[in-house]
Protein backbone atom coordinates (compact mmCIF):
# COMPACT_ATOMS: atom_id res chain seq x y z
CA UNK A 1 0.00 0.00 0.00
CA UNK A 2 1.51 3.50 -0.99
CA UNK A 3 -0.85 5.73 1.41
CA UNK A 4 -3.26 7.88 0.16
CA UNK A 5 -3.17 8.70 -3.67
CA UNK A 6 -4.91 11.66 -5.28
CA UNK A 7 -5.66 12.10 -8.80
CA UNK A 8 -4.66 14.53 -10.94
CA UNK A 9 -1.66 16.59 -8.65
CA UNK A 10 -2.57 20.10 -10.81
CA UNK A 11 -5.55 20.82 -12.75
CA UNK A 12 -6.21 24.17 -14.17
CA UNK A 13 -9.80 25.02 -15.43
CA UNK A 14 -11.18 27.87 -16.72
CA UNK A 15 -14.28 29.48 -14.87
CA UNK A 16 -18.23 27.87 -15.67
CA UNK A 17 -16.04 24.16 -16.12
CA UNK A 18 -16.94 21.51 -13.99
CA UNK A 19 -14.23 19.42 -12.66
CA UNK A 20 -13.64 15.84 -10.50
CA UNK A 21 -11.01 14.98 -8.27
CA UNK A 22 -9.95 11.09 -7.06
CA UNK A 23 -8.78 10.23 -3.57
CA UNK A 24 -7.90 6.42 -3.17
CA UNK A 25 -7.04 5.89 0.53
CA UNK A 26 -5.28 3.19 2.29
CA UNK A 27 -7.07 0.00 1.93
CA UNK A 28 -8.00 -1.29 5.01
CA UNK A 29 -8.65 2.59 5.88
CA UNK A 30 -12.77 3.20 6.20
CA UNK A 31 -12.69 6.54 7.47
CA UNK A 32 -12.01 9.66 4.31
CA UNK A 33 -11.82 13.49 4.04
CA UNK A 34 -11.77 15.75 2.25
CA UNK A 35 -10.08 19.45 3.08
CA UNK A 36 -9.25 22.29 1.13
CA UNK A 37 -6.40 24.76 1.89
CA UNK A 38 -5.80 28.30 0.70
CA UNK A 39 -2.78 30.06 0.39
CA UNK A 40 -1.27 30.84 3.75
CA UNK A 41 -3.88 29.13 5.59
CA UNK A 42 -4.51 25.73 7.55
CA UNK A 43 -6.53 23.30 6.01
CA UNK A 44 -10.58 23.49 6.18
CA UNK A 45 -12.96 20.47 6.61
CA UNK A 46 -15.10 20.20 3.63
CA UNK A 47 -16.68 16.38 4.28
CA UNK A 48 -16.31 12.94 5.75
CA UNK A 49 -16.86 9.55 5.07
CA UNK A 50 -17.27 6.13 7.11
CA UNK A 51 -17.21 3.44 4.71
CA UNK A 52 -19.68 4.61 1.71
CA UNK A 53 -21.88 7.29 3.85
CA UNK A 54 -21.18 10.68 4.03
CA UNK A 55 -21.55 11.51 7.70
CA UNK A 56 -20.65 14.86 8.08
CA UNK A 57 -20.92 18.28 5.39
CA UNK A 58 -18.88 21.55 6.49
CA UNK A 59 -21.20 24.41 5.38
CA UNK A 60 -17.89 25.47 3.05
CA UNK A 61 -19.43 22.38 0.70
CA UNK A 62 -21.55 24.57 -1.55
CA UNK A 63 -24.10 22.97 -3.42
CA UNK A 64 -21.87 23.77 -6.38
CA UNK A 65 -19.85 20.81 -4.26
CA UNK A 66 -20.69 17.32 -4.38
CA UNK A 67 -18.27 14.12 -3.17
CA UNK A 68 -18.98 10.48 -3.13
CA UNK A 69 -17.76 7.18 -2.10
CA UNK A 70 -19.45 4.84 -3.56
CA UNK A 71 -17.61 1.70 -2.77
CA UNK A 72 -16.64 2.72 0.44
CA UNK A 73 -13.17 2.69 -1.51
CA UNK A 74 -12.23 5.29 -3.79
CA UNK A 75 -14.04 8.91 -3.11
CA UNK A 76 -14.65 11.87 -5.99
CA UNK A 77 -15.24 15.57 -5.45
CA UNK A 78 -16.86 17.52 -7.81
CA UNK A 79 -17.19 20.86 -8.40
CA UNK A 80 -19.33 22.39 -10.77
CA UNK A 81 -19.96 25.94 -12.68
CA UNK A 82 -16.24 26.46 -10.85
CA UNK A 83 -15.45 30.03 -9.87
CA UNK A 84 -11.92 31.67 -9.35
CA UNK A 85 -12.62 31.49 -5.55
CA UNK A 86 -12.58 27.88 -5.95
CA UNK A 87 -8.50 27.74 -6.57
CA UNK A 88 -7.14 25.90 -3.79
CA UNK A 89 -5.44 22.82 -2.41
CA UNK A 90 -7.90 19.74 -2.58
CA UNK A 91 -6.42 17.65 0.41
CA UNK A 92 -7.78 13.89 0.80
CA UNK A 93 -6.98 11.97 4.23
CA UNK A 94 -8.34 8.25 5.35
CA UNK A 95 -7.80 6.75 8.86
CA UNK A 96 -8.54 3.48 10.56
CA UNK A 97 -11.92 2.61 12.60
CA UNK A 98 -9.92 3.32 16.03
CA UNK A 99 -10.74 7.42 16.50
CA UNK A 100 -7.78 8.92 14.39
CA UNK A 101 -5.52 6.21 14.33
CA UNK A 102 -3.00 6.43 11.59
CA UNK A 103 -4.38 9.37 9.94
CA UNK A 104 -3.05 9.40 6.62
CA UNK A 105 -3.08 12.37 4.45
CA UNK A 106 -2.39 12.82 0.59
CA UNK A 107 -0.27 15.06 -1.49
CA UNK A 108 -3.19 17.24 -2.73
CA UNK A 109 -5.04 18.43 -6.20
CA UNK A 110 -3.65 21.96 -6.76
CA UNK A 111 -6.87 24.00 -8.52
CA UNK A 112 -6.19 26.60 -10.47
CA UNK A 113 -9.21 28.57 -12.25
CA UNK A 114 -8.44 31.07 -14.69
CA UNK B 1 -16.56 24.06 17.59
CA UNK B 2 -13.07 23.93 18.21
CA UNK B 3 -10.59 26.80 17.84
CA UNK B 4 -7.25 26.37 17.64
CA UNK B 5 -4.35 29.03 18.31
CA UNK B 6 -1.05 28.37 17.49
CA UNK B 7 1.80 31.14 18.10
CA UNK B 8 4.36 32.03 16.73
CA UNK B 9 3.32 32.79 13.29
CA UNK B 10 6.55 32.93 12.05
CA UNK B 11 9.75 31.32 13.58
CA UNK B 12 13.32 31.91 12.45
CA UNK B 13 16.16 30.28 14.13
CA UNK B 14 19.79 29.41 13.55
CA UNK B 15 21.39 26.16 12.83
CA UNK B 16 21.57 23.95 16.26
CA UNK B 17 19.03 26.27 18.24
CA UNK B 18 16.25 24.72 20.04
CA UNK B 19 12.74 25.60 18.71
CA UNK B 20 9.61 25.73 20.80
CA UNK B 21 6.03 25.56 18.82
CA UNK B 22 2.64 26.09 21.00
CA UNK B 23 -0.98 25.48 20.23
CA UNK B 24 -3.82 25.89 22.41
CA UNK B 25 -7.60 24.87 21.98
CA UNK B 26 -10.54 25.58 23.13
CA UNK B 27 -12.26 22.50 23.59
CA UNK B 28 -11.59 18.93 25.37
CA UNK B 29 -10.12 16.68 22.76
CA UNK B 30 -8.76 12.94 22.91
CA UNK B 31 -6.05 13.61 20.67
CA UNK B 32 -3.90 15.85 19.06
CA UNK B 33 -2.15 15.70 16.10
CA UNK B 34 1.34 17.90 15.04
CA UNK B 35 1.29 17.98 11.16
CA UNK B 36 4.23 19.13 8.28
CA UNK B 37 3.70 20.67 5.51
CA UNK B 38 7.09 21.73 3.10
CA UNK B 39 6.26 24.87 0.42
CA UNK B 40 3.85 23.35 -1.83
CA UNK B 41 4.07 19.83 -0.61
CA UNK B 42 1.56 17.73 0.88
CA UNK B 43 1.30 17.26 4.82
CA UNK B 44 2.96 14.76 6.51
CA UNK B 45 1.70 13.52 10.35
CA UNK B 46 4.60 14.00 12.65
CA UNK B 47 2.61 13.14 15.99
CA UNK B 48 -0.86 12.01 17.17
CA UNK B 49 -0.83 12.56 21.51
CA UNK B 50 -3.66 11.89 23.40
CA UNK B 51 -1.76 12.27 26.95
CA UNK B 52 2.17 12.84 27.96
CA UNK B 53 4.95 12.98 25.83
CA UNK B 54 6.06 11.45 22.55
CA UNK B 55 9.44 11.69 20.86
CA UNK B 56 10.57 11.16 17.29
CA UNK B 57 14.48 11.73 16.54
CA UNK B 58 15.20 15.24 17.25
CA UNK B 59 11.12 16.28 17.53
CA UNK B 60 9.17 16.13 20.99
CA UNK B 61 5.50 16.94 21.12
CA UNK B 62 4.01 17.07 24.54
CA UNK B 63 0.16 17.82 25.55
CA UNK B 64 -1.27 19.03 28.49
CA UNK B 65 -4.52 17.98 28.84
CA UNK B 66 -6.37 19.76 31.68
CA UNK B 67 -4.82 23.23 30.30
CA UNK B 68 -5.62 22.38 26.47
CA UNK B 69 -2.20 23.17 25.19
CA UNK B 70 0.78 21.25 23.37
CA UNK B 71 4.10 22.18 22.05
CA UNK B 72 6.32 21.10 19.75
CA UNK B 73 9.65 21.49 20.15
CA UNK B 74 12.74 20.38 18.23
CA UNK B 75 16.64 19.84 19.08
CA UNK B 76 19.37 20.56 17.11
CA UNK B 77 17.13 22.78 14.42
CA UNK B 78 18.34 22.06 10.83
CA UNK B 79 17.96 23.77 7.43
CA UNK B 80 15.69 20.88 6.53
CA UNK B 81 13.39 21.60 9.53
CA UNK B 82 12.16 24.69 7.39
CA UNK B 83 8.53 23.77 6.80
CA UNK B 84 4.92 24.83 7.70
CA UNK B 85 3.84 23.36 11.40
CA UNK B 86 0.55 22.68 11.51
CA UNK B 87 -1.44 21.76 15.18
CA UNK B 88 -5.13 20.07 14.28
CA UNK B 89 -7.77 18.65 16.99
CA UNK B 90 -11.14 17.48 16.82
CA UNK B 91 -13.65 19.18 15.29
CA UNK B 92 -15.81 18.83 18.03
CA UNK B 93 -16.91 15.89 20.48
CA UNK B 94 -18.89 13.67 18.22
CA UNK B 95 -16.50 14.26 15.23
CA UNK B 96 -13.52 13.04 14.25
CA UNK B 97 -12.50 14.94 11.58
CA UNK B 98 -9.69 17.80 12.15
CA UNK B 99 -9.80 21.41 12.56
CA UNK B 100 -5.94 22.84 11.95
CA UNK B 101 -4.24 25.60 13.29
CA UNK B 102 -3.12 28.47 10.66
CA UNK B 103 0.20 27.10 11.01
CA UNK B 104 3.82 28.35 11.89
CA UNK B 105 6.73 29.07 9.34
CA UNK B 106 9.55 28.08 10.62
CA UNK B 107 12.92 29.04 8.80
CA UNK B 108 16.44 27.73 9.85
CA UNK B 109 19.31 29.13 7.92
CA UNK B 110 22.82 27.25 8.19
Amino acid sequence: DTGVSQDPRHKITKRGQNVTFRCDPISEHNRLYWYRQTLGQGPEFLTYFQNEAQLEKSRLLSDRFSAERPKGSFSTLEIQRTEQGDSAMYLCASSSPAPFYGYTFGSGTRLTVV
Amino acid sequence: KNEVEQSPQNLTAQEGEFITINCSYSVGISALHWLQQHPGGGIVSLFMLSSGKKKHGRLIATINIQEKHSSLHITASHPRDSAVYICAVPFNQAGTALIFGKGTTLSVSS
